[in-house]
């Protein structure tokens, strides 16, 4: 079964306006990473948040981590139309070996 | 530096039919995973290398489905017979040391038809 669930599944916004994603796991984590997949493209690693890290910023990006709630966010600032993407978080386990496990996703469309 | 690269990047095929997908990881990783994303199951991981050598099949579904790494820059998934229900799109992704980033490869779309 899938390790991280993603909240909403779909988001819709007007470009400029910030997107917010969530995202629910199961087990212990060593990291948690957000990745974006374009339309019939390969996912994209986006930024990574390590289990004793509890926020982290890269250009207009922003990701929480509560490890107590077992839950991330990530923020997006000042979307444009070319954010229009699915976004995943995924998981890193700490036991179970090499195993990334990703949520089902949110598809973010920003209108222009 | 080129990336993880997947052949064939669509493949149609009647049921029954072998299918055999390819993959290059970036050179220097040392970890292979292949995964399997339809809009029902999402993305599931189906087997992962370290060093060629197959380390969790654990997600392979059938044993229809097997995978080989004859060297530290091809692998392949094969699927015999193929079935309806093995479309999908099949992503290869490689790492270094197991770490994070996965790189992704663009994918191979599958139609069983």
């Amino acid at each position: 079964s899938q390790q991280g669930e993603e909240d909403p599944q779909a988001l819709s916004i007007q470009e400029g306006e910030n997107a917010t994603m969530n995202c629910s796991y199961k087990t212990s984590i060593n990291n948690l990473q957000w990745y974006r997949q374009n339309s019939g493209r390969g996912l994209v690693h986006l930024i990574l948040i390590r289990s004793n890290e509890r926020e982290k910023h890269s250009g207009r990006l922003r990701v929480t981590l509560d490890t107590s709630k077992k839950s991330s966010s990530l923020l997006i600032t000042a979307s444009r139309a070319a954010d229009t993407a699915s976004y995943f978080c995924a998981t890193d386990a700490r036991t179970g070996g090499f195993k990334t496990i990703f949520g089902a996703g949110t598809r973010l469309f920003v209108k222009a | 530096d080129a990336g993880v690269i997947q052949s064939p990047r669509h493949e149609v095929t009647e049921m029954g039919q072998e299918v055999t997908l390819r993959c290059k990881p970036i050179s220097g990783h040392d970890y292979l995973f292949w995964y399997r994303q339809t809009m029902m199951r999402g993305l599931e991981l189906l087997i992962y290398f370290n060093n060629n050598v197959p380390i969790d099949d654990s997600g392979m579904p059938e044993d229809r489905f097997s995978a080989k790494m004859p060297n530290a820059s091809f692998s392949t998934l094969k699927i015999q017979p193929s079935e309806p229900r093995d479309s999908a799109v099949y992503f290869c992704a490689s790492s270094f040391e197991g770490e994070a980033p996965l790189h992704f490869g663009n994918g191979t779309r599958l139609t069983v038809t």
